[in-house]
C-alpha cells in the first residue's frame, strides 16, 4: 500500500529557506507513469499547488511561486524534496504531499511549518 | 490560469439529504475535473476525478457530473461522515492546477 510520509523542521525564520521531503514507501515511485507534488494550506484557507516532480526529474511549478522554489527527487532513497526561499510569515502552512496519476490520489499526513523569529 | 468558482462557500444540511456543490471554471475545462473531501486536521481525499469517475472505495452516494465549464457533485443521501470541506480541482491546463476555494457542508 503506498504511503507518503513529510519530514522537515516545524519553525523556519523569516528571509531563510524551508525544506522538506517526502518519503514514499509502497509501489510506484520508480515509474514516470506518476507525478509527485506539494500543495500547501494556508491558516484556515484552501489549497493552493506548488509543484510537482516526475521520477525522471521533470518539474512543473506554480508561476505564483516559481521565482523561490525548487523540487528534486532523490530516486535512491525514494523521496521527493521541497525547498522555499526566502520565506515570510506568509508561507506559514501546512505542507502535503502527494501522488499525481490523473488527480492527487495519495497524499500525506502534512508537516504544519511555522515562520516566525 | 484557470480560476475555479465553487458555490455555495457553506451549507447546512441533515442526514439524508440530498446535497449539491457547483464548481465553475474560467474556460473549458474537457472534464479534467477532481472532486476531494477534507476533515479538519486531515489530508485532503480523493472522491472522483475525470469529473465522473469515483475512485475505488468512494461510496456510491457520491457522484459528480457536468461539461465544458460547469460541474456539480451530488450526495444522494448525507451520511454523519460525510461533513466535511469539499474541493474542486481542474487539471486540464497546467501549470498551474488549480483548486476550488471550498465547500463547507455543516450540520443543521
Amino acid at each position: 500500500q503506498l504511503q507518503l510520509q513529510e519530514s522537515g523542521p516545524g519553525l523556519v525564520k523569516p528571509s531563510e529557506t524551508l525544506s522538506l521531503t517526502c518519503t514514499v514507501s509502497g509501489d510506484s515511485f520508480n515509474s514516470d507513469s506518476y507525478f509527485w507534488a506539494w500543495i500547501r494550506q494556508l491558516p484556515g484557507k484552501g489549497l493552493e499547488w506548488i509543484g510537482s516532480v516526475s521520477y525522471s526529474g521533470s518539474t512543473y511549478y506554480n508561476p505564483s511561486l516559481k521565482s523561490r522554489v525548487t523540487i528534486s527527487v532523490d530516486t535512491s532513497k525514494n523521496q521527493f524534496s521541497l525547498k522555499v526561499n526566502s520565506v515570510t510569515a506568509a508561507d506559514t502552512a501546512v505542507y502535503y504531499c502527494a501522488r499525481r496519476w490523473v488527480a492527487l490520489d495519495h497524499w500525506g499526513q502534512g508537516s504544519r511549518v511555522s515562520v516566525s523569529s | 490560469d484557470i480560476q475555479m468558482t465553487q458555490s455555495p462557500s457553506s451549507l447546512s444540511a441533515s442526514v439524508g439529504d440530498r446535497v449539491t456543490i457547483t464548481c465553475r471554471a474560467s474556460q473549458a475545462i474537457s472534464d479534467a475535473l477532481a472532486w476531494y473531501q477534507q476533515k479538519p486536521g486531515k489530508a485532503p481525499k480523493l472522491l472522483v476525478y475525470g469529473a465522473d469517475t469515483l475512485e475505488s472505495g468512494v461510496p456510491s452516494r457520491f457522484s459528480g457530473s457536468g461539461s465544458g465549464t460547469d460541474y456539480t457533485l451530488t450526495i444522494s443521501s448525507l451520511q454523519p461522515e460525510d461533513f466535511a470541506t469539499y474541493y474542486c480541482q481542474q487539471y486540464h491546463n497546467m501549470p498551474p492546477l488549480t483548486f476550488g476555494g471550498g465547500t463547507t457542508v455543516g450540520i443543521k
